[in-house]
């Protein structure tokens, strides 16, 4: 499976922006780029993904390079609830031996300050 | 959307028993997969649960260890046999819904191995 890089933590201050970057340098074309996060207790929860453009959402925006080398996780304006773990996982699309298998990275830990 | 549900929530079970956690969907859905997450660490996929034929494991876990049922689309069983004390993890299942790219997951089942 190809991997992602993330740190493993970030910090931030309530109500600003935050960018919480992913490295994939050996996705395939046929890749999903996913991105997960997991509140303390809870089970993960789906937060975006995307395959060549940059994705909005009610929750957050992908950036994804060029190259499809890396890809960026922008929280807007990151509230306490935002504080989580914040996985980066590449997907095997549809049709594949693979698809739906989800490999969990260690992620990002995101600290968001009062 | 897709809403699971988890049974039971938590348990404390003694070395050399076995316990079986539930995964309801409120949806019918092909694909059904149980992970696992050791304390402080991220989430393994243990197995791939399709209804209509056998699980299929992962590397590093067996059909012995960890019994897999999934009588219907709704429904699936996973088997934690002959506990340990590093047995002691949260069980988690997920799904995908059809036509649908993100992963849905449960709760969690917190199970303490003494």
């Amino acid at each position: 499976d190809a991997k992602t890089t993330q740190p493993n933590s970030m910090e931030s201050n309530e109500e600003e922006p935050v960018h919480l970057p992913c490295n994939h340098s050996t996705i395939s074309g046929t890749d999903y780029i996913h991105w997960y996060r997991q509140l303390p207790s809870q089970g993960p929860e789906y937060v975006i993904h995307g395959l060549t453009s940059n994705v909005n959402n009610r929750m957050a925006s992908l950036a994804i390079a060029e190259d499809r080398k890396s890809s960026t996780l922008i929280l807007h304006r990151a509230t306490l609830r935002d504080a989580a773990v914040y996985y980066c996982i590449l997907r095997a699309n549809a049709g594949g031996t693979s698809y739906g298998k989800l490999t969990f990275g260690q992620g990002t830990i995101l600290t968001v300050h009062p | 959307s897709a809403v699971i549900s988890q049974k039971p929530s938590r348990d404390i079970c003694q070395r050399g028993t076995s316990l079986t956690i539930q995964c309801q969907v409120d949806s019918q859905v092909t694909m059904m997969f149980w992970y696992r997450q050791q304390p402080g660490q991220s989430l393994t996929l243990i197995a791939t649960a399709n209804q209509g034929s056998e699980a299929t494991y992962e590397s590093g876990f067996v059909i012995d260890k960890f019994p897999i049922s999934r009588p219907n689309l709704t429904f699936s069983t996973l088997t934690v046999s002959n506990m340990s004390p590093e047995d002691s993890s949260i069980y988690l299942c997920s799904v995908v819904l059809p036509g649908r790219g993100r992963q849905y997951f449960g709760p969690g089942t917190r199970l303490t191995v003494l």
